[in-house]
Order: structure tokens, then C-alpha cells, then sequence
């Protein structure tokens, strides 16, 4: 089974920085099969990245994802208000998460 | 649109089951699979299975196998996880999610949890 290491486990940023999330799986993650989700308190997951690059319908293009094979990246080039929230990676063939990384104001 | 309609809040006693349904509008409910996650309070995302609505093809975390049951209801596009045993450490916000790719795929459009309480 792989698994998947997201850190920082806690970011700490201000409004306007860049923040850049990662995530390592533990054997190469089958053709990128790799997403992200952005989840804040009282809500369901959203699905923001999938294909390891590919942004889902709807996300601001400040969201970006990259990697491959074993390493991967999220990065949020200017966080706005409303991106300060927890972020999973996952890989879907099969499914697993990673433990999350949680984004919080300086 | 897509939605994902969950049922209600649950309150249950050790060693009792629940079942929980998810609702799916506005596509081709045989066309994907649904998955079901859940969250324990303050903690992260589990992925618990999968089932294919096109021919009820199932794949269990092996972790909850002999525990859990999804089924499906294509006559009314709706979706089951029961879940049997229950213990404390089951106490989470069940979450059903559409699988993007016939077999594997990301979760595109997810319900609005359950939260099932386990209790004595």
C-alpha cells in the first residue's frame, strides 16, 4: 500500500505570500494518478487538482500542481482570504489520502 | 448540476449497524462510481470503498472488510454504505463522493457528510 506524506503538517502565512504544499508517496504513484482537495471547517472536501496538474472546473489559476512519480506540489502563488483551509493529497488507483496540511494566518 | 444528497444525522450504541444513502441528481448515475470517506472529529480523510453503480462491483478498505456494505439502487440513482459493529472509534462525518473514471478515479463531486455518533 503507499502512502502518502504531505508536510508541512502547518503552514503559517499572510494574505499575498506564496505557499507551496508537498506530498511524497511512499512507491511511484501509478501515471499521476495524484489529486488535491481543499477543505475548510464544516464543509466537504473540494476537489481542486487532478492528474498531479490538471486544475478542476472552476479553481482559480493561482492554484497550481506539479510532480511526478514520487513527489509532488501544490502551490498557491498569492493566498486570497478564502484559501487559508487544510489540504489532501490523494492517490486514486487506488485510493489512499495523505494526513492533510493545514494553511493558517500569520 | 451535479448533487449528492446525504440522509441525517445518526445516533447509535455500540455493536448496532447504520446504513447511510446518497441521493445523486443531474447525471447518468450508472455512468460512475461512488465512494465513501469518512473523518473522525479533528482528524483527516479515510478512504473507505469503492462500488461501481453500473454493475455493483465493490473494493472495501481492508481495514473495515467484514464491517461494511455498499450497495446501490439504480432505479432511484442512490447509494448505500452500512456499516456494522458499530464502535466509538466509528464516530466520524460519512462522506459519499463521485469517482470520475469507470474503475479508478478522483472524487469530483462529494455529499454533505453524515455525521454518525456512536454512543453508549
Amino acid at each position: 500500500e503507499i502512502v502518502l506524506t504531505q508536510s508541512p503538517g502547518t503552514l503559517s502565512l499572510s494574505p499575498g505570500e506564496r505557499a507551496t504544499l508537498s506530498c511524497r508517496a511512499s512507491q511511484s504513484v501509478s501515471s499521476s494518478y495524484l489529486a488535491w482537495y481543499q477543505q475548510k471547517p464544516g464543509q466537504a472536501p473540494r476537489l481542486l487538482i487532478y492528474g498531479a496538474s490538471s486544475r478542476a472546473t472552476g479553481i482559480p489559476d493561482r492554484f497550481s500542481g506539479s510532480g511526478s512519480g514520487t513527489d509532488f506540489t501544490l502551490t498557491i502563488s498569492r493566498l486570497e482570504p478564502e484559501d487559508f483551509a487544510v489540504y489532501y493529497c490523494q492517490q486514486y488507483k487506488p485510493w489512499t489520502f495523505g494526513q492533510g496540511t493545514k494553511v493558517e494566518i500569520k | 448540476q451535479v448533487q449528492l444528497v446525504q440522509s441525517g444525522a445518526e445516533v447509535k450504541k455500540p455493536g448496532a449497524s447504520v446504513k447511510v444513502s446518497c441521493k445523486a441528481s443531474g447525471y447518468t448515475f450508472t455512468s460512475y462510481g461512488i465512494s465513501w470517506v469518512r473523518q473522525a472529529p479533528g482528524q483527516g480523510l479515510e478512504w473507505m470503498g469503492w462500488i461501481s453503480a453500473y454493475n455493483g462491483n465493490t473494493n472495501y478498505a481492508q481495514k473495515l472488510q467484514g464491517r461494511v456494505t455498499m450497495t446501490t439502487d439504480t432505479s432511484t440513482s442512490t447509494a448505500y454504505m452500512e456499516l456494522r459493529s458499530l464502535r466509538s472509534d466509528d464516530t466520524a462525518v460519512y462522506y459519499c463522493a463521485r469517482v470520475s473514471g469507470v474503475v479508478y478515479g478522483y472524487f469530483d463531486y462529494w455529499g454533505q457528510g453524515t455525521l454518525v455518533t456512536v454512543s453508549s
